[in-house]
């Protein structure tokens, strides 16, 4: 079985330009996270997905990310402008449909590294 | 905040058990108790999860005290490859999100 798949894998920009993220999540995954983790810290949630709607963007900084999953599927998110502290490493995560009893284990992409200059 | 405590790092020789502590004080009676590790330069990828009772897979044990409220992750055969970040979660029965924490670097000694 084909796992999370993300690219680029890594991304060098400067600050107030513009970069965008793709994710394939596995076959059949309803779920689809979007998580970043800043060097020395845990993944945090930025925007949740359950097919092509929007479940949680609660900690989605709105002003300058954005993300979508048009067809329920593969996912984009973009940053613009970036800012420095967006250095960090962009990270996908996709699960079967939630709610299922037992079905809950999240599987991750090996994530895009973000360098903004 | 991840309602977890863990500590930072912890050290292991090769081929010892390893037990990873985790403190949730204040757990819910319907919380489960999720464990992810994430290798050097990967996503963090599952290990374990429970509600009370004490788990096993190939992977490692989960161990849950009576009260709830502390866990142990037990790796029964430490290897070079065990060396990782392991996150202690919390997980109420009704999300299925997850909260990670800074989780506990742990170092294999050959």
């Amino acid at each position: 079985e084909a796992g999370v798949a993300q690219s680029p894998r890594y991304k060098i920009i400067e600050k107030r330009q513009s970069v965008a993220f793709w994710c394939n999540p596995i076959s059949g995954h309803a779920t689809l996270y979007w998580y970043q983790q800043i060097l020395g810290q845990g993944p945090k949630l930025l925007i949740q997905f359950q097919n092509n709607g929007v479940v949680d963007d609660s900690q989605l900084p709105k002003d300058r990310f954005s993300a979508e999953r048009l067809k329920g599927v593969d996912s984009t998110l973009k940053i613009q402008p970036a800012k420095l502290e967006d250095s960090a490493v962009y990270l996908c995560a996709s699960t079967l449909l939630i709610g299922l009893a037992g079905v809950h284990e999240q599987y991750f992409g090996p994530g895009t590294r973000l360098t903004v200059t | 905040d991840a309602k977890t405590t863990q500590p930072n790092s912890m050290e292991s020789n090769e081929e010892e058990p390893v037990h990873l502590p985790c403190n949730h004080s204040t757990i819910s009676g319907t919380d489960y108790i999720h464990w992810y590790r994430q290798l050097p330069s990967q996503g963090p990828e599952y290990v374990i999860h429970g509600l009370t009772s004490n788990v096993n897979n190939r992977m490692a044990s989960l161990a849950i005290a009576e009260d709830r409220k502390s866990s142990t992750l037990i790796l029964h055969r430490a290897t070079l490859r065990d060396a990782a970040v392991y996150y202690c979660i919390r997980r109420g029965a009704g999300s299925y999100q997850l909260t990670f924490g800074k989780g506990t670097k742990l170092s294999v000694i050959p």
